[in-house]
């Protein structure tokens, strides 16, 4: 167990909703990774944020946007479903920024888009 | 722009045997690299780590080796157990300090009792 939590596991939906993935890091981390890994890829860098700051941009779409809470959890909203969008999504955390820091994973959350 | 590359999609290993895994990068200027391995069902966990001022880390079974002029790493568990059958990534940390990481496609490795 990471200490990480993401919720929900598993999410079903349409094309053209919208939903919210939800990531807990681990006690003590102030910095928090959003990553897609679609069917046969590596995971993709989304989005970071630190203290509630967003920290670093990757390849994230304009229909993504994700939001630090002041108690450290996390949001990663996704509008405009699209079926390419069907993947799983990965929180990690991490202590600080800067020097490298060892990043902790969630058990993902599968984003299934009909 | 693929910033790590994991040629092999799958290895089939024997138990017992030396499982090899590989990873080739495009930036010289990367100072770190890392494996992760994965599980079903689970997130990605932390398995081993090198710095580019060495050529080689180990622990325990794994260890990694680092050919800087061919930007190439590898990965070496032995003897492979079948409980090392995951789907293994390697990845470099963002050079603007932001700690994100890169990760390449991953290599599933299968060891067969």
């Amino acid at each position: 167990d990471s200490g990480v939590t993401q919720t929900p596991k598993h999410l079903i939906t349409a094309t053209g909703q919208r939903v919210t993935l939800r990531c807990s890091p681990r006690s003590g981390d102030l910095s928090v990774y959003w990553y897609q890994q679609s069917l046969d890829q590596g995971l993709q860098f989304l989005i970071q944020y630190y203290n509630g700051e967003e920290r670093a941009k990757g390849n994230i779409l304009e229909r993504f946007s994700a939001q630090q809470f002041p108690d450290l959890h996390s949001e990663l909203n996704l509008s405009s479903l699209e079926l390419g969008d069907s993947a799983l999504y990965f929180c990690a955390s991490s202590v600080a920024v800067g020097e490298y820091n060892e990043q902790f994973f969630g058990p993902g959350t599968r984003l299934t888009v009909l | 722009d693929q910033q790590v590359k994991q040629n092999s999609p799958s290895l089939s290993v024997q138990e017992g045997r030396i499982s090899i895994l590989n990873c080739d990068y495009t930036n010289s200027m990367f100072d770190y690299f890392l494996w992760y391995k994965k599980y079903p069902a689970e997130g990605p966990t932390f398995l081993i780590s090198i710095s580019s001022i060495k050529d080689k880390n180990e622990d325990g079974r794994f260890t990694v080796f680092l050919n800087k002029s061919a930007k190439h790493l590898s990965l070496h568990i032995v003897p492979s157990q079948p409980g090392d059958s995951a789907v293994y990534f390697c990845a470099v940390p963002d050079q603007t300090g932001a700690n994100n990481l890169f990760f390449g496609t991953g290599t599933r490795l299968t060891v067969i009792p």
